[in-house]
């Protein structure tokens, strides 16, 4: 069976600081997809990034990177100079490998960030 | 950028009352899926339908729910008769052929009084 582990329920920081978002998940497929999504008050789902298994290779987009380790099974989201916008919960989630057939996602539990000014 | 649409945005239904969910995909996604979020908790798969059948389904959806594609565009979830317990907000995703990320529509917030 496949889970995700976010251990943190909610993190509060002012802005411009940075901020790391744990995200550890367990499977027993070798080829997997892993996924950030944010979701912000108005409650819409918005796909970040996504990730195989075969691809450790950490990415930057602008403010935002990712930190994927196959060794420790974590793939961890950082925000850079983080915003009031930035305000959201933001869920971790993993995928079977698409075999043809639909498959499913599994979510963490979400870490709700909060940034203030 | 094509997006997923959800219809209605809020629905209030009596318990015991028959409630369908709607749902545009983007046109050529091939593969859709109903998610649910308990107010405060984590998004949890319902369904997955592919080739116009069930792929895949949690032990969440029991016969009280069922899953249409009535007329190629539009992806219905149905409850046929709500408990207080099925207040959630409702996803819809699609994915599209060959691609591995799911996209979802804004959802609709269902609330069984």
């Amino acid at each position: 069976a496949q889970k995700v582990t976010q251990a943190q329920t909610e993190i509060s920081v002012v802005e411009k600081e940075d901020v790391t978002l744990d995200c550890v998940y367990e499977t027993r497929d070798t080829t997997y997809y892993l996924f950030w999504y944010k979701q912000p008050p108005s409650g819409e789902l918005v796909f970040l990034i996504r990730r195989n298994s075969f691809d450790e290779q950490n990415e930057i987009s602008g403010r935002y990177s990712w930190n994927f380790q196959k060794s420790t099974s974590s793939f961890n989201f950082t925000i850079t100079a983080s915003q009031v916008v930035d305000s959201a919960v933001y869920f971790c989630a993993l995928s079977e490998p698409y075999t043809g057939t639909a498959s499913k996602l599994t979510f963490g539990t979400g870490t709700r960030l909060q940034v203030t000014l | 950028e094509p997006e997923v649409t959800q219809t209605p945005s809020h629905q209030v239904t009596q318990m015991g009352q028959e409630v369908i969910l709607r749902c545009v995909p983007i046109s050529n996604h091939l593969y859709f899926y109903w998610y649910r979020q308990i107010l405060g908790q984590k998004v949890e798969f319902l369904v997955s339908f592919y080739n116009n059948e069930i792929s895949e389904k949690s032990e969440i959806f029991d016969d009280q729910f069922s899953v249409e594609r009535p007329d190629g565009s539009n992806f219905t979830l149905k409850i046929r008769s709500t408990k207080l317990e099925d207040s959630a907000m409702y996803f819809c995703a699609c994915r599209g052929k060959g691609t591995d990320t799911q996209y979802f529509g804004p959802g609709t917030r269902l609330t069984v009084l």
